[in-house]
């Protein structure tokens, strides 16, 4: 089945740990996105990327990385310096690139810190 | 500063009435409009689009009008079903695409 898989679906997190979140796309689509959801806010930008060994930081990308070393993955490292990292974290990807006007969901992961 | 606002937090429809959801944008260079649906954790899944040159898009049950003078689009669901109860957020796009906060549709059977 084409999709895009997100896991761990549910991770805790210790203070001042870094942790990876992981997002595979078998759909063919060159961008890639990460957005964050909080109660109130919507989706926020964090990460995008065009293509292969290209990134960009969207809105809230302070304390977080990224990196794109093949076109279907697109994983994002939340470092300790994200001052507050608890919330429902969104890969998605879409066929036309970054001008693509619909873009595809992952299932999404909730990171907690503890 | 938000780009893309949805006023109202959630809305409440019996079950065969008309929804609206609406959404306000504020950046004139967007160029082609979308609205997602979501419940609780799963991703947004695509509900329906529309081109900045037009000023209605219909997909059965769902319509969504676009006013570009007043920067407003809105999402007309109709007959509303149990069903439809989710998140619905606006979106944008620049590229790439600004969410606005989202609305609690909640349809009462």
């Amino acid at each position: 089945d084409g999709g895009i898989t997100q896991s761990p679906k549910y991770l805790f997190r210790k203070e001042g740990q870094n942790v990876t979140l992981s997002c595979e796309q078998n759909l063919n689509h060159d961008a890639m996105y990460w957005y964050r959801q909080d109660p109130g806010q919507g989706l926020r930008l964090i990460y995008y990327s065009q293509i292969v060994n290209d990134f960009q930081k969207g809105d809230i990308a302070e304390g977080y990385s990224v990196s794109r070393e093949k076109k279907e993955s697109f994983p994002l490292t939340v470092t300790s310096a994200q001052k507050n990292p608890t919330a429902f974290y969104l890969c998605a990807s879409s066929p036309q690139g970054v001008r693509g006007n619909t873009i595809y969901f992952g299932e999404g992961s909730w990171l907690t810190v503890v | 500063d938000q780009q893309v606002k949805q006023n109202s937090p959630s809305l409440s429809v019996q079950e065969g009435r008309i929804s609206i959801l609406n959404c306000d944008y504020t950046n004139s260079m967007f160029d082609y409009f979308l609205w997602y649906k979501k419940y609780p954790a799963e991703g947004p899944t695509f509900l329906i689009s529309i081109s900045s040159i037009k000023d209605k898009n219909e997909d059965g049950r769902f319509t969504v009008f676009l006013n570009k003078s007043a920067k407003h689009l809105s999402l007309h669901i109709v007959p509303s079903q149990p069903g439809d109860s989710a998140v619905y957020f606006c979106a944008a796009s620049l590229p790439p695409l600004v969410f606005g906060a989202g609305t609690i549709l909640r349809v009462k059977s």
